[in-house]
């Protein structure tokens, strides 16, 4: 098992559906990070929260919303997606620091868009 | 060029063998390495952290990093079919800077 936790595991939805993806850790990390990874690709960074404000957006379109409630939880807010947009999302939480922490991943939300 | 390469793969091996996995890297500015294991529908999981060039050991598990030669590598010894699984390679220069990810290599260890 993960120290970050992400639900759902599986998440079908339709192109006019709005939905949100889930992520938590309790290591007292204060980066959290959403990686999209299509089948036999690396991760590719969306989004990057440091101490609750977003810091990094990688030019993700709009209908993927970032929300960091406090400094345990991530969300992910979906809305008028496409089929492209089919792949695993993965959360991600690290120490925030000058020197570079390993980032810790959970298991993913593995979402089909219909 | 991309920034980092690494071999898809796959990589087969029988039980027992000495695995080794590269990635080389065209950007000196990184000091920081990594690698993660993947298993089929699960999240990366952080096997190794390096920082700089050295060697550093983990059980079965050996990173090398050359700096000289921007080459990196993970050693895996006495493998193990529960070894088989996606290998990424990962670094970064700084805890402002996204990781940069190799591609990952397959591997598959036969019993």
């Amino acid at each position: 098992d993960t120290e970050v936790t992400q639900t759902p595991k599986h998440l079908v939805m339709g192109m006019t559906n709005k939905k949100s993806l889930k992520c938590e850790q309790h290591m007292g990390h204060r980066a959290m990070y959403w990686y999209k990874q299509k089948a036999k690709k690396p991760p590719e960074l969306m989004f990057v929260y440091s101490y609750e404000k977003l810091s990094i957006n990688e030019s993700v379109p709009s209908r993927f919303s970032p929300e960091c409630p406090n400094s345990s939880l991530l969300n992910l807010h979906l809305h008028a997606l496409q089929p492209e947009d089919s792949a695993l999302y993965l959360c991600a939480s690290s120490q925030d620091s000058e020197v570079p922490q390993p980032q810790h991943f959970g298991d993913g939300t593995r979402l089909s868009i219909l | 060029q991309k920034e980092v390469e690494q071999d898809p793969g796959p990589l087969s091996v029988p039980e027992g063998a000495i695995v080794s996995l590269n990635c080389t890297y065209s950007n000196s500015a990184f000091q920081y390495f990594m690698w993660y294991r993947q298993y089929s529908r699960k999240g990366p999981e952080l096997l190794m952290y390096t920082y700089s060039s050295g060697n550093k050991e983990d059980g079965r598990f050996t990173a090398q990093v050359d700096k000289s030669s921007k080459y990196i590598s993970l050693f895996i010894r006495d493998s193990q079919p529960s070894d088989s699984a996606t290998y990424l390679c990962a670094m970064t220069n700084s805890g402002n800077t996204p990781l940069v990810f190799g591609k990952g290599t397959r591997l598959s260890v036969i019993a």
